[in-house]
């Protein structure tokens, strides 16, 4: 059963800190999404790579967020300085678009707390 | 205006009950529709697809309306088990993948 996994599952870490996030796309699928959740604002899309290339990064504040795929089996995520404001539950999700988009599948999660 | 907009309930409804939920997107160039179940704590999975002619899949059936920019789904003889938050889900473009998330309307079933 083909899952996407993400590290690590919680994080608190204090102001100023670094955070790096990682996460294991399904083998085959070439569509992976970072997404963050909080109460006030839903589910938001932050950024995504098509074949490992990035695609959109407009919803990902610039000055402190970074995404990358280093390889095909892992993206990564990292926030520097982390900032209480980024605390939330960041998704990361991967999926197969060949003509048509094809389902999404989401990861478990990394809740982060910046205290 | 948000792009995909629903009633965030919550919905309270006791087991046997029929409910209904509605979502509005505000682009009329989308051109997929779903819907996703997020149960408490839990990662968004894809509960069903949403097409134009709708479908059925048990229980749950889901409409689009393109002229009002419209999706529903209904839950027939709700169980304890559909307890969760029903997100609306748009993509603007079929081949891009970028999906539009609506915040979210929360059904609780009761005993």
């Amino acid at each position: 059963d083909a899952r996407v996994t993400q590290t690590p599952r919680h994080k608190v870490t204090e102001m100023g800190q670094e955070v790096t996030m990682r996460c294991q796309p399904i083998l085959g699928h070439n569509t992976v999404f970072w997404y963050r959740q909080t109460m006030m604002q839903g589910l938001e899309l932050l950024a995504y790579f098509r074949n490992r290339a990035p695609l959109d990064d407009s919803g990902m504040p610039k000055d402190r967020f970074s995404a990358e795929m280093p390889d095909a089996t892992l993206a990564t995520l990292k926030i520097q300085p982390s900032e209480p404001r980024d605390s939330a539950v960041y998704f990361c999700a991967s999926g197969l678009v060949r003509i048509v988009q094809e389902t999404q599948y989401f990861g478990p999660g990394t809740r982060l707390l910046v205290l | 205006r948000k792009e995909v907009e629903q009633d965030p309930g919550p919905f309270n409804v006791p087991e046997g009950a029929t409910v209904a939920f509605n979502c509005t997107y505000s682009n009329s160039a989308s051109q997929s529709f779903f819907w996703y179940r997020q149960d408490c704590r839990k990662e968004p999975k894809l509960l069903m697809s949403v097409y134009s002619s709708g479908n059925e899949d048990g229980r749950f059936t889901a409409q689009l309306n393109r002229a009002s920019q419209y999706i529903s789904l209904l839950i027939r003889d709700s169980k304890l088990s559909d307890s969760a938050t029903y997100l609306c889900v748009v993509n603007l473009t079929s081949n891009t993948g970028k999906l539009i998330f609506g915040q979210g309307t929360t059904l609780q079933v009761k005993p």
